[in-house]
Formats: structure tokens, sequence, C-alpha cells
């Protein structure tokens, strides 16, 4: 088991570009959820989704952030256009939820973000 | 308001010692706790779970203890090693379905030779 795979692992862009962050989740897991993680805030719940459908947006900072996940195997995470306060670690994690709510997240390895 | 607090922030000992970290939730209703580990530049790992029932739960040399009642939790490492070094997060999850966890800010733990 590769474990959840995200690409790139570092982005660094310009203020006003489109940054878009990747992450296939591990095969048969049917929970997948988008994290922000900040020195200040820690780690932020983002959106997650279960059978490839969003089922709480509510962490989404903005408009500017929308996530996609077009089957069971991949997911994106697009910010347009990006601002320096997006600088952050993203992380995905996917999680299987025949065991129930005590299901443990499995995290990828993170996209560290950097817009100057 | 939910809340996950965690302390110390940091903390350094030496190696083969043990140290014990706390965690205090205010999240309701309850449904389970968790311990991750977060090693520099990786994504966070499970250690343990712990639901209201439970008071203890081990994995190597780490041992979860739960208090339900005072909503404490404590992670005690045992003759700690240099790849103990790494954040160690504490999360809650509420009862109300759904997956709404609570990250506590976690604890900076240094173990030096």
């Amino acid at each position: 088991d590769a474990g959840v795979i995200q690409s790139p692992r570092h982005e660094v862009t310009e203020m006003g570009q489109e940054v878009t962050l990747r992450c296939k989740p591990i095969s048969g897991h049917d929970y997948l959820f988008w994290y922000r993680q900040t020195m200040m805030r820690g780690l932020e719940l983002l959106i997650y989704f279960n059978n490839n459908v969003p089922i709480d947006d509510s962490g989404m900072p903005e408009d500017r952030f929308s996530a996609k996940m077009p089957n069971a195997s991949f997911s994106t995470l697009k910010i347009q256009p990006s601002e320096p306060r997006d600088s952050a670690v993203y992380f995905c994690a996917s999680s299987l939820s025949a065991r129930g709510l005590g299901s443990p997240l499995h995290f990828g390895n993170g996209t560290r973000l950097t817009v100057t | 308001k939910n809340q996950v607090e965690q302390s110390p922030q940091s903390l350094i000992i030496l190696e083969g010692k043990n140290c014990t970290l706390q965690c205090n939730y205010t999240v309701s209703p309850f449904s389970n706790l968790r311990w991750y580990k977060q090693d520099t530049g990786r994504g966070p790992v499970s250690l343990t779970i712990m639901t209201f029932s439970e008071n203890t739960k081990s994995n190597g040399r780490y041992t979860a203890t739960l208090d339900a009642d005072t909503k404490q939790s404590s992670l005690h490492i045992t003759a700690s090693q240099l790849s103990d070094s790494a954040s160690y997060i504490c999360v809650v999850s509420d009862g109300t379905g759904g997956f709404k966890t609570i990250f506590g800010a976690g604890t900076r733990l240094f173990v030096k030779a």
C-alpha cells in the first residue's frame, strides 16, 4: 500500500496565480479530507468528501478555494487567485468508513505552498 | 466552544527518559480521542484511539490515558528514543456524526542524545 499520495511536494508561486494541489487516496477508502496546517492555526479541516461527494465545505476559507473529486482515486484543491496568506502546508487524508467514526485518518506527506 | 488544549507547547528530554504530554478538551458530545505523531515534513500518523468507555490504551512505548469525567487525556512515552522527536497532536471527535474533529495545537518533543 503506497499510502496517500500528494503532489507536488513543494509549490512556489506568485500572488494572483492559480494553484492546483493533487491527491490520490488509499485504494478502497471512501472518505477524503483536505486540511491546511500553519504555525498559527495548526491543522484546519477545509473540506471532506464521502464517495466522491462533498459533504462539508464549511472550512473552505473563501470562494478562491475549490475542491473536486471526479473519481474515487483522485482529488484536487484549487486556489485561484492565490494570495500570500494562503502559504501553508496542505494535507490530504483518507479514511475507511467501515470501521465507523473511529477510523483513523491516513495522511499524505503534504504540499508546502509558498505564495510570494 | 469546542476546544482542545495541549501542554506543554514544547519539551526537551534526554534519550532514555520518560515523559508525559497533556490534552484537555471541552468537546461535547464526545465520540473519541486520538493521539497522532507528526514527524517533520510528514503527515500525522495515528498512535492510539480511545472512546468514552476506555481509560488506557497502549501502542508499544506509547500509553494513552483518558478521563472522560475531567475531559483530560495524557500520552506517556517510556524510554524515549531519538526517533520520538516529533509533534504530538491530540484530536477529539464530537458525537454529532460526520467527521467534525477538533485538533490541538500539538506538543513539540525534542529527544536529545
